[in-house]
């Protein structure tokens, strides 16, 4: 069990520009979540997969933000057309579904948009 | 309305003083759980607890404790002889059913601990 891996750690870009983020989740799990957390608050749920299907949006994710879990395995989030509100910590965790699942957590992808 | 309030923003204690995270919750469900997670400065959230709805029964495991009281909403955290490793920020979330197959988890603001030596 390696854990949940995030990549890159950093991401420094433009205004304007697309950034594409990967999360790896502990290889047993059928549950994946994003979370969007910024500095001094805790983190906020995006988006959610069961496998490959993605189930559950929140309000939080506007067009310009797409996730996919192809096959199941590692995700992607990609955002287009960065803004400065975007820079945030962008958390990935991951779970075995089942009534009392516990969420683990990546380290994080830290977006700054300049 | 926040459904998981942690009133402390920052906390800061002498190595070995013992110390206590509040966090207070809303739900309406009778079934749901609650969890803290301890963020380091590395910045990965590391889970700590969760305990279901129906288990008040306080837990010890080490230098940590959790009192969950239901009658008050309430799921304190209880560090002893806290540590300087100890210092991170602490978070206290809420999980929910939201329909047949979907826990949604709802988070603190998070509760900075500054151990000093």
């Amino acid at each position: 069990d390696t854990g949940v891996s995030q990549n890159p750690r950093h991401k420094i870009t433009k205004r304007g520009q697309n950034v594409t983020f990967r999360c790896d989740p502990i290889s047993e799990h059928n549950r994946l979540y994003w979370y969007r957390q910024t500095l001094g608050q805790g983190p906020e749920f995006l988006t959610y997969f069961q496998n490959e299907a993605q189930l559950e949006k929140s309000r939080l994710l506007s067009d310009r933000f797409s996730a996919e879990r192809p096959k199941g395995s590692f995700s992607t989030l990609e955002i287009q057309r960065t803004e400065q509100g975007d820079s945030a910590m962008y958390l990935c965790a991951s779970s075995f579904g089942s009534t009392n699942e516990k969420l683990l957590f990546g380290s994080g992808t830290q977006l700054s948009v300049l | 309305a926040q459904k998981v309030t942690q009133a402390q923003t920052e906390i800061s204690v002498v190595e070995k003083e013992d110390v206590t995270l509040d966090c207070v919750y809303e739900t309406r469900d009778t079934t749901y759980y609650l969890f803290w997670y301890k963020q380091p400065p590395s910045g990965e959230l590391v889970f700590l607890i969760r305990r279901n709805s129906f288990d008040e029964q306080n837990e010890i495991s080490g230098r940590y404790s959790w009192n969950f009281q239901k009658s008050t909403s309430s799921f304190n955290f209880t560090i002893t002889a806290s540590q300087v490793v100890d210092s991170a920020v602490y978070f206290c979330a809420l999980s929910e059913r939201v329909d047949g197959n979907f826990n949604k988890f709802y988070f603190g603001s998070g509760t900075k601990l500054n151990v000093k030596p």
